[in-house]
């Protein structure tokens, strides 16, 4: 199937510690992205990587850092998790060049800090 | 900056009811505007943009510069329209920028 996949979909975790979570697409998308949706529902752009060029939302601790080791993948790394990061993040891919803006976005990986 | 607000963050109505989700944003160049829509335990998935001007599922929005706004709109609800709704705007860097989202319940 030809999509955006996610894993793992749920990952609980005790504060500290550190996690990685894996975004895949095979859509052959030039854009790849990190969102995080919080408890009540609101989403928020994280990243946006194209081409090696990487786009952070200001926002965004240096504790998350995103890697790409190609461009088919874009894994998001968290260092010393707080309870604040308990939340649904969401990977999603674009082709940016063509200027079809459509989003593809995978299933969620459902973090949980305790 | 821009910024794109749904006002309602629950709206609900009855079945062959007509429905409007309101949005509105700020942004100072020429918008991208999109609705996206996450069914219970889905994915988000995209409904609708505003260039394309076509109706999905029943649904329209119309672009409204002077006002601001892109109102999703539906003449008779259904009850599989049921959903979280999120409106969006796409910046120039290629990131959307999403409302806080509406959940649209459609009751028999």
């Amino acid at each position: 199937d030809t999509a955006v996949s996610q894993t793992p979909k749920y990952l609980v975790t005790q504060m500290g510690n550190d996690k990685s979570i894996k975004c895949e697409q095979n859509l052959g998308h030039d854009t790849m992205y990190w969102y995080k949706q919080d408890s009540k529902k609101f989403l928020k752009i994280m990243f946006s990587y194209n081409n090696k060029e990487l786009i952070i939302n200001e926002t965004v601790p240096n504790r998350f850092s995103p890697k790409s080791p190609d461009k088919a993948h874009l894994n998001l790394h968290i260092n010393s998790l707080e309870l604040g990061d308990s939340a649904v993040y969401f990977c999603a891919s674009s082709q940016v060049s063509g200027r079809s803006y459509e989003q593809y976005f995978g299933p969620g990986t459902r973090l949980t800090v305790t | 900056a821009q910024r794109v607000t749904q006002p309602e963050k629950l709206l609900s109505v009855f079945k062959g009811a007509p429905v409007e989700l309101k949005c509105n944003y700020s942004y100072s160049g020429s918008p991208e505007l999109f609705w996206y829509v996450q069914y219970s335990r889905q994915r988000l998935q995209l409904l609708l943009r505003h260039i394309s001007r076509e109706s999905i599922k029943g649904f329209t929005a119309d672009l409204n510069k002077g006002e601001t706004s892109f109102h999703l709109k539906k003449p008779f609800a259904q009850e599989e329209d049921s959903a979280m709704y999120y409106c969006a705007l796409n910046n120039a860097g290629n990131m959307l920028t999403f409302g806080g989202g509406t959940r649209l319940m459609v009751k028999p």
